[in-house]
């Protein structure tokens, strides 16, 4: 089946640096991909829709210039915390959908993200 | 907009005892339903979907039936080992380009 590979796993930055994560389908294109973030023992909150060759779609609330998604190819997209602080720490994955409409999700393992 | 409302754990179990996890939707048109699961420290992994009413997925002696009457998804397995210890989700789409809605996710604990 369709596998979606992200990294890293797990990742600890000091405070004010950026993190980059990256998410790569392994066996197919995606044109979209979806990045969610997890708090502890919680559901995953969409943050951000990225488009293989034009600008992501951010939902509401999330703050653009922190959380840069790039697009740059149909079997790459990355998301870079910048200007990385405490409470950016959680549980981030990435997920492409499938073939056609009203299929599946296909996600990455997830990245464990801790600034301190 | 489209939502899932799942029951919320921790649900604590024994080993060999009967499952189920309520999971209901709203949703507009007629959406696509999935039961995914969460192991500890990892992403998410399909364990079963259901496209149309009354289609039952199954997987894993996991099951759930697309109940369009009454809106509803539940999963249900006979007998529950410890490896299914896990956080399950209920989720659907409408194949929009919003991808996956989802449910909170219950936490199930299964004792030996």
């Amino acid at each position: 089946g369709a596998v979606v590979s992200q990294h890293p796993s797990r990742v600890i930055c000091k405070s004010g640096t950026s993190v980059k994560i990256e998410c790569r389908s392994l066996d197919f294109q995606a044109t979209t991909m979806f990045w969610y973030r997890q708090f502890p023992k919680q559901s995953l909150m969409l943050m951000a829709t990225s488009n293989e060759g034009s600008k992501a779609t951010y939902e509401q609330g999330v703050e653009k210039d922190k959380f840069l998604i790039n697009h740059a190819s149909l079997t790459l997209s990355t998301l870079t915390v910048t200007s990385a602080h405490p409470e950016d720490s959680s549980f981030y994955i990435c997920s492409a959908p499938g073939w056609a409409r009203r299929t599946e999700a296909f996600f990455g393992q997830g990245t464990r993200l801790t600034v301190v | 907009g489209d939502s899932v409302t799942q029951m919320e754990g921790p649900v604590t179990l024994s080993e060999e005892a009967f499952l189920t996890i309520n999971c209901t939707y709203t949703a507009t048109g007629y959406p696509s339903l999935f039961w995914y699961v969460q192991y500890p420290g990892e992403g998410l992994q399909l364990l079963l979907k259901a496209t149309k009413a009354d289609d039952k997925g199954s997987n894993k002696g996991f099951e759930a039936t697309y109940r369009k009457e009454t809106t509803s998804f539940h999963l249900e397995k006979g007998s529950v080992q410890v490896s299914d210890s896990a956080v399950y989700f209920c989720a659907l789409t409408g194949g929009g380009a919003d991808g996956l809605t989802f449910g909170k996710g219950t936490h199930l604990i299964i004792q030996p």
